[in-house]
């Protein structure tokens, strides 16, 4: 039982470049999350998934697209990388989508960097 | 709109010493209030969470948290800090949307344990 895994672990992209960051559940999940992490402002929501098929924008969704591929699998793309969505970004699940039964597990992390 | 604030960036406490973190939360309704731990490098973990009933809310790895409506607080104690417990601290505010638990997060508090 991994729980949430993402892929990769680190990737520096040149300005324009674009990348797709993997997101996998294991836990049979119904609801999954795209965060970003960046000094001093804690971790915003970038976008989030509350069932596959189903897909919503966040906090900071500018720059971004999302595919909900399947039950387990929740892709975060950037189509032209530019150097302000240089960041930590997490992926999350959790199950019910309801905070008084539930709780959201956090994927380790994709420390990526735009030149 | 909801927020979170999390007031102190960065606290150094003695080994053996108590703690207590700080957290005030905006938010209109009755709230889903969470405390997360983030070691160097890893992924988030969840301490403890409050959604209703007692305000006093027992957590992992001796954590407890009070949650005090007059003040919109939500601050996190400890006891005893062990070196172990060196780590960024994050106080966050869940909200329900479209069958989703969005969370939005504080800023977090670093802390640091001296010997």
């Amino acid at each position: 039982n991994a729980g949430v895994t993402q892929t990769p672990k680190f990737q520096v992209l040149k300005t324009g470049q674009s990348m797709t960051l993997q997101c996998a559940q294991d836990m049979n999940h119904n609801s999954m999350y795209w965060y970003r992490q960046d000094p001093g402002m804690g971790l915003r929501l970038i976008y989030y998934s509350a069932s596959e098929g189903t897909t919503d924008k966040g906090e900071v969704p500018n720059g971004y697209n999302v595919s909900r591929l399947n039950k387990r699998e929740f892709s975060l793309r950037l189509e032209s990388a530019a150097p302000s969505q240089t960041s930590v970004y997490f992926c999350a699940s959790s199950s019910h989508g309801s905070p008084s039964t539930d709780t959201q597990y956090f994927g380790p992390g994709t420390r990526l960097t735009v030149l | 709109a909801q927020s979170v604030t999390q007031p102190d960036i960065h606290i150094t406490v003695s080994e053996g010493a108590s703690l207590e973190l700080r957290c005030n939360y905006s938010y209109g309704a009755t709230p889903y209030l969470f405390w997360y731990v983030q070691s160097p490098g890893q992924g988030l973990q969840l301490l403890l969470k409050y959604f209703s009933g007692d305000t006093l809310v027992q957590g992992i790895k001796g954590f407890e948290a009070e949650f005090k409506r007059s003040q919109s607080s939500f601050n996190l104690r400890k006891p005893s800090v062990h070196w172990s417990d060196a780590a960024e601290y994050f106080c966050a505010v869940g909200v329900s949307r479209g069958g989703a638990q969005k969370l939005v997060f504080g800023q977090g508090t670093r802390l640091t344990i001296n010997p």
